[in-house]
């Protein structure tokens, strides 16, 4: 598949602080752009999600920047709090073919307070 | 969120043995389903996409042989690893796209395959 490139692989904030996950892709014709949060043992939840049609997305916290152009996107955690330390997955779809996911290598986040 | 159901969360297995896993959605009907193996502390690497009725499509280099999968109805994709051996050992993950209003995926939780 296409490949996904992210950044950085390791992220150390303190609480309060914002976090910032960078992505590119390189298959011009992706479309969806999710981010997933996973914990240790568990499965990846969704937590925010952008289309190419949109350049921007916020969700409380959360918010999700797309440069179609440049081909990234980033996600931004504003106001952290320990509770959001987790490994972040962003995935690009396989051209606009629907929902099967290339995903970055993932960050693992940790917020200290 | 929808459900996703995913089982057996662990198993181990003898080398050359076969062992089946079950992704179902349990609150909706998923005509699409998404395996992925994710090695230890690394990406979910996507193996293939599953339809329903109709054959998968598998990621180059995933053999199909090998990594067989049946969607045989709208709520249930299997994955069955013929002739296991100990580099097959991974955490295998299934995700069901779910349609309802705008489309979202939503993840099983995982089977932690160990294959002596």
């Amino acid at each position: 598949g296409e490949n996904v490139e992210q950044h950085p692989s390791t992220l150390s904030v303190q609480e309060g602080d914002s976090a910032v996950i960078k992505c590119t892709y390189s298959d011009s014709a992706s479309n969806y752009f999710p981010w997933y949060k996973q914990e240790l043992g568990k499965r990846p939840q969704l937590i925010i999600d952008i289309r190419s049609n949109v350049g921007e997305k916020k969700d409380q916290r959360i918010a999700v920047t797309l440069n179609k152009t440049a081909k990234h996107f980033s996600l931004h955690i504003t106001e952290t709090q320990p509770e959001d330390s987790a490994v972040y997955f962003c995935a690009a779809s396989v051209t606009n073919s629907g929902y099967a996911l290339n995903f970055g290598k993932g960050t693992s986040l940790l917020v200290t307070p | 969120g929808a459900v996703v159901s995913q089982h057996p969360s662990w198993v181990i297995c003898k080398s050359g043995t076969s062992v089946k896993i079950e992704c179902r959605s349990l609150d909706f009907q998923a005509t699409t389903m998404f395996w992925y193996r994710q090695f230890p502390k690394q990406s979910l690497m996507l193996m293939a996409t599953s339809n329903e009725g109709s054959k998968a499509t598998y990621e180059q280099g995933v053999e199909k042989d090998k990594f067989l999968i049946n969607h045989a109805s709208l709520t249930l994709s299997t994955l069955t690893v013929t002739s296991a051996h100990p580099e097959d050992s991974s955490f295998y993950i299934c995700s069901a796209l779910w349609s309802g209003g705008s489309e979202k995926l939503f993840f099983g939780s995982g089977t932690q395959l160990s294959v002596l």
